[in-house]
């Protein structure tokens, strides 16, 4: 049962245009969502994240967006680089431990110069 | 950012051998390393918790025989995978906590093991 998911598995995007990935989440008892950013075989990298007492955060380019009541939250870039071309996975954890992180199953960024 | 090295980065074995992997947290300690499997196009599967000095603890569906991990030290944990098939072979990462504060939801991955099993 995927409790996160990433509905679109890609997504090209001019150069200089605003980027926005999408992640929607059913588990209600999520509270810190994450982004991360994966080259082909390399590990994951941390990107920005969000806990749920907020709706927005803002880290340069990139800002993350938290709708609860509709459990959906969203990445935006702007202004896409092609350095920003990858697979963007988003997180989420519940409780104070945050012991396991449900993924996505990700969304492949092209940025076309 | 902190670092978590993998080795080896890319191993093929036959089947019915076992493979170990290893996973090392590099300027941080973390008392809790996660290992991870993903199949092509396909989101990071969480396997197992690995607890500094206790006994790991396995998701729904993994078979601890199978893939067994021992959480040595702060800095390292290890994945062996026993008997491996050609089923088993995928992407395995590692993932650890820096357990400073104002990082405790943070993990920071490693850089994968491709694992090939002929």
């Amino acid at each position: 049962d995927q409790q996160v998911k990433q509905n679109s598995p890609s997504l090209s995007v001019q150069e200089g245009r605003i980027s926005i990935l999408n992640c929607d989440y059913t588990n209600s008892m999520f509270d810190y969502f994450l982004w991360y950013k994966k080259y082909p075989a390399e590990g994951p990298t941390f990107l920005i994240s969000i806990s749920s007492i907020k709706d927005k955060n803002e880290d340069g380019r990139f800002t993350v967006f938290l709708n609860k009541s509709a459990k959906h939250l969203s990445l935006h870039i702007v202004p896409s680089q092609p350095g920003d071309s990858a697979v963007y996975f988003c997180a989420a954890s519940a409780g104070d431990t945050g012991n396991q992180f449900y993924f996505g199953t990700g969304t492949s960024l092209t940025v076309i110069p | 950012g902190a670092v978590v090295s993998q080795h080896p980065s890319w191993v093929i074995c036959k089947s019915g051998t076992s493979v170990k992997i290893e996973c090392r947290s590099l300027d941080f300690q973390a008392t809790t390393m996660f290992w991870y499997r993903q199949f092509p196009k396909q989101s990071l599967m969480l396997m197992a918790t690995s607890n500094e000095g206790s006994k790991a603890t396995y998701e729904q569906g993994v078979e601890k025989d199978k893939f067994l991990i021992n959480h040595a030290s702060l800095t390292l944990s290890t994945l062996t995978v026993t008997s491996a098939h050609p089923e088993d072979s995928s992407f395995y990462i590692c993932s650890a906590r820096d357990q400073t504060a104002g990082h405790f939801h943070e993990q920071y991955f490693g850089p994968g093991t491709r694992l090939t099993v002929t």
